[in-house]
């Protein structure tokens, strides 16, 4: 149980487009999803929690005009990355709360390799 | 503030040896720890967890104990294998469900 999965798993666009990536719970309902990025050799930065029906919640630093949140329903939330340029090259990793017992508990997607050229 | 400290790696053992990775934190209240594994190219895996003082998480042959005292949540596995090699993360959860992370140790097992 508790399975997160992402898509694309990779990705490579040109610099100046936009790129969605989708993060769905595949056997139980998150009420909070958080994105992260990771760069080579490097811890995870959070960049935002999304709840359900509600506005992402941005860290400090992290545009949130460039990286769009929806949390559309409990199962799905898309990271959308706007006019990407080679800087915005990163791992990319969302994760789930699980909630009740486990509400300390996130679950992690296998991550979206973003390249821009 | 809450922080974690895991001890810098790469931590490189021959295969059967015994393994301790070590990880500290700074909390307020009671905080629940976490350790996280990444085998190359991956996402996150949860590993094992403790939520209150004196748990011990265990999985896969690894295992965890949650001291307050010494506020230490060290990671053991008594015989590792080529296939641990992997970045080892130790974590703790916020209040907000928030996790605070370590900077991460990559464990290499040679055959």
């Amino acid at each position: 149980g508790a399975v997160v999965s992402q898509h694309p798993s990779w990705v490579i666009c040109k610099s100046g487009t936009s790129v969605k990536i989708e993060c769905r719970s595949l056997d139980f309902q998150a009420t909070t999803m958080f994105w992260y990025r990771q760069f080579p050799k490097q811890s995870l930065m959070l960049m935002a929690t999304s709840n359900e029906g509600s506005k992402a919640t941005y860290e400090q630093g992290v545009e949130k005009d460039k990286f769009l949140i929806n949390h559309a329903s409990l199962t799905l939330s898309t990271l959308t990355v706007t006019s990407a340029h080679p800087e915005d090259s990163s791992f990319y990793i969302c994760s789930a709360r699980v909630g009740g017992s486990e509400a300390d508990t996130q679950y992690f997607g296998p991550g979206t390799r973003l390249t821009v050229l | 503030g809450n922080s974690v400290t895991q001890m810098e790696g790469p931590v490189t053992l021959s295969e059967e040896a015994f393994l301790t990775i070590n990880c500290t934190y700074t909390a307020t209240g009671y905080p629940s720890l976490f350790w996280y594994v990444q085998y190359p190219g991956e996402g996150l895996q949860l590993l094992l967890k403790a939520t209150k003082a004196d748990d011990k998480g265990s999985n896969k042959g690894f295992e965890a104990t949650y001291r307050k005292e010494t506020t230490s949540f060290h990671l053991e596995k008594g015989s590792v294998q080529v296939s641990d090699s992997a970045v080892y993360f130790c974590a703790l959860s916020h209040s907000n469900y928030q996790l605070i992370w370590g900077a991460g140790t990559k464990l290499i097992i040679k055959p």
